[in-house]
């Protein structure tokens, strides 16, 4: 079956410490993976995405994310996080060749920022 | 660009009532998404457009719910009769490559 697996419902980090958001896919077709964010009250903002090339990909607000094929994983990681990136960040997976399949979320890491 | 907009943000109604979410999608975007979230079922697909034509709407729950797309920049979302379990946040999210990419800042809706 296909799914999107967030093993951490919740984290709290320190402010300046590193971060690591974990995400497990399972999928039968060739990948598309997304990580977004979603604050309080908003709608999903997209972070980063991966499709084919390079396995570590930049995205905004000083993310990246390491595609490993071999783990089925797609991990989410910042070197310092800071305050205003406490919000809830979702993993999620499409195919690669199949334009408009449905995108299959997580269900969703909160994350929280100690000071 | 203003990105998506969804109108209204926030829907109170009382059960039995029809409901119309409205979205307008980022301009030249061909693929249009209705998703729905709830704390048990996550984010869950609807049914989404391909230069307004509904392609999948296999994740509709069931007739009371029908979506759609008169032209470019407009799609509505319609529950009628609506019910208590319809309560959610519904996302409308457009792209230009088939996956939904950029969404909107949603429709709280609370059926009483």
């Amino acid at each position: 079956a296909q799914s999107v697996t967030q093993p951490d419902i919740h984290i709290t980090v320190s402010e300046g410490a590193s971060l690591e958001l974990r995400c497990n896919y399972s999928y039968g077709a060739t990948p598309y993976l997304f990580w977004y964010v979603q604050s309080p009250g908003q709608g999903l903002q997209l972070l980063l995405k991966y499709f084919s090339g390079d396995t570590l990909v930049q995205g905004i607000k000083g993310f990246e994310a390491e595609f490993k094929r071999s783990q089925s994983s797609f991990n989410l990681r910042k070197p310092s996080v800071h305050w205003s990136d406490a919000a809830e960040y979702f993993c999620a997976v499409g195919a690669l060749n199949q334009a408009g399949t449905a995108l299959i979320f997580g269900k969703g890491t909160t994350l929280s920022v100690s000071s | 660009d203003a990105g998506v907009i969804q109108s209204p943000r926030h829907e109170v109604t009382e059960m039995g009532q029809e409901v119309t979410l409205r979205c307008k999608p980022i301009s030249g975007h061909d693929y249009l998404f209705w998703y729905r979230q709830t704390m048990m079922r996550g984010l869950e697909l609807l049914i989404y457009f391909n230069n307004n034509v509904p392609i999948d709407d296999s994740g509709m729950p069931e007739d009371r719910f029908s979506a759609k797309m008169p032209n470019a920049s407009f799609s509505t979302l319609k529950i009628q009769p609506s019910e208590p379990r319809d309560s959610a946040v519904y996302f409308c999210a457009s792209s230009p490559s088939g996956r939904a990419e950029f969404f909107g800042p949603g429709t709280r809706l609370t059926v009483l």
